[in-house]
């Protein structure tokens, strides 16, 4: 099973919409999220990162989580043409095996303008 | 700044063929290195890491090998391409809080 569940699989927005992405841990080890975005032919780059409950918030970028659900989610207000990208959520173990990292299968983000 | 330099930047190969992709990182002292492969629109699959010169550790087993000859260096390589090895791959050092910077990465096509 995978251990990082994102949802949906493409999501489609008007521009100046909002965008929402879920994202659901199955194992209890796992409780430092990432969101990452990756534009075609490029590599991945870290949006933001939240290893505490609540909301976290930069600029456009709003990113929630619940450590009793195991769920974060990540929103983008008035969304941009440039934001269409595929978004990642990416979670570690804690300290003692810091060094593997699993990303969810991804969310296709199309902004229509 | 740090920065991470991958070559080459797409490769087309035999099934068969042997591989070497390298990646630089410039910037950074004792960097914990990764590689990952993607498929096409794909997650990202975490293969090897390496905390140190000379010491490398495997994620999970896909016929490849990975070397860290220098600190700033890291090389995946294998002798017989499958076509399953088709992909992204990408270089990634670790930040302090454990955020991946990843490289600009190299398209591989196994024919």
């Amino acid at each position: 099973q995978q251990k990082v569940q994102q949802s949906p699989e493409s999501l489609s927005v008007p521009e100046g919409g909002m965008a929402s992405f879920n994202c659901t841990s199955s194992d209890r080890n796992f409780q430092y999220f990432w969101w990452y975005r990756q534009h075609s032919g490029e590599g991945p780059k870290a949006l933001m990162s939240i290893f505490s409950d609540g909301d976290k918030k930069e600029g456009r970028f709003t990113a929630h989580l619940n450590k009793a659900s195991l769920h974060v989610s990540l929103h983008i207000r008035d969304s941009q043409p440039s934001d269409s990208a595929l978004y990642f959520c990416a979670a570690r173990e804690d300290d003692t095996n810091a060094y593997k990292v699993i990303f969810g299968k991804g969310t296709h983000l199309h902004v229509l303008p | 700044a740090q920065t991470i330099h991958q070559w080459p930047v797409a490769e087309i190969k035999a099934v068969g063929s042997p591989l070497s992709l390298g990646c630089t990182i410039k910037g950074k002292s004792s960097p914990n290195l990764y590689w990952y492969w993607q498929a096409t629109g794909g997650t990202l699959q975490q293969l090897f890491y390496s905390i140190t010169v000379g010491q490398v550790e495997s994620v999970v087993q896909l016929n490849l090998s990975a070397s860290r000859p220098k600190d700033d260096q890291f090389i995946l390589s294998t002798e017989k391409l499958l076509l399953s090895h088709s992909g992204f791959y990408l270089c990634a050092f670790r930040d302090w809080d454990y955020e991946q910077y990843f490289g600009p990465g190299t398209r591989l096509t196994v024919l």
